[in-house]
């Protein structure tokens, strides 16, 4: 099945310093969100790619959705501590052979020391 | 606050018992989804309705089941419960069906004993 490879697993950074994670799969997509999740909570979307290249920002966030629509990245400038969490990316394939369900990577847990 | 409500948000039972968890969309959302998520299989997708009708599957067990009712509430049934099926369950909504931004549910945690 589709699979969605996210690195790093984990992150321990010092809170002003920039974070960048990736994703990246053998298929092509046609959606890319970029999800993060508190302990115990839902899933919060932060950004959503629907174009190969589009590259948005939301606040201190900025994710593009790669040209070969097989990878995205998530940037976080200038962390804060309530940015701990657990970043995910999610995916949306082909209607035919996937449907709508989302795929996810594996998360990226990050630390913000003070 | 996403918008989707899920109850309950805890539930405690035993093995071979049934469970129905429960999930209201936002408000003009068509599409319910439900995922589960496990230590060691992550997010994973079990299935979608839309507007009452079931739209995909992934891999949900014979022993689950779901629907969509008129007013776009969907119930999940767990049956035959297993250790297993410890997990945190999330109820996801869409305005359509396909291409459609996916708000996420706060869960409901299960834990079989």
């Amino acid at each position: 099945g589709q699979q969605l490879n996210q690195s790093p697993q984990s992150m321990f950074i010092q809170e002003g310093e920039d974070v960048s994670m990736n994703c990246t799969s053998s298929s092509i997509f046609n959606t890319w969100l970029w999800y993060k999740q508190d302990p115990g909570e839902g899933p919060v979307l932060l950004i959503a790619l629907y174009k190969a290249g589009e590259l948005t920002s939301n606040g201190r966030l900025t994710a593009q959705f790669g040209i070969t629509r097989k990878d995205s990245f998530l940037n976080i400038s200038a962390s804060i501590p309530s940015d701990v969490g657990i970043y995910f990316c999610a995916s949306e394939g082909d209607w035919e052979t996937s449907g709508s369900r989302l795929t996810f990577g594996e998360g990226t847990q990050l630390t913000v020391n003070p | 606050d996403s918008g989707v409500t899920q109850t309950p948000k805890h539930l405690i039972t035993a093995t071979g018992q049934r469970v129905t968890l429960r999930c209201s969309p936002r408000s003009g959302d068509l599409s319910v989804y439900w995922y589960q998520q496990s230590l060691d299989q992550g997010l994973q997708f079990l299935i979608q309705y839309y507007n009452g009708e079931e739209r995909a599957k992934g891999n949900i067990l014979e022993r689950f089941s779901a629907q969509q009712f008129p007013d776009l509430h969907s119930e999940l049934n767990l049956s035959s419960l297993e250790l297993g099926d410890s997990a945190l369950y999330f109820c996801a909504s869409s305005p359509g069906q396909y291409q459609e931004t996916q708000y996420f549910g706060p869960g409901t945690r299960l834990l079989v004993l």
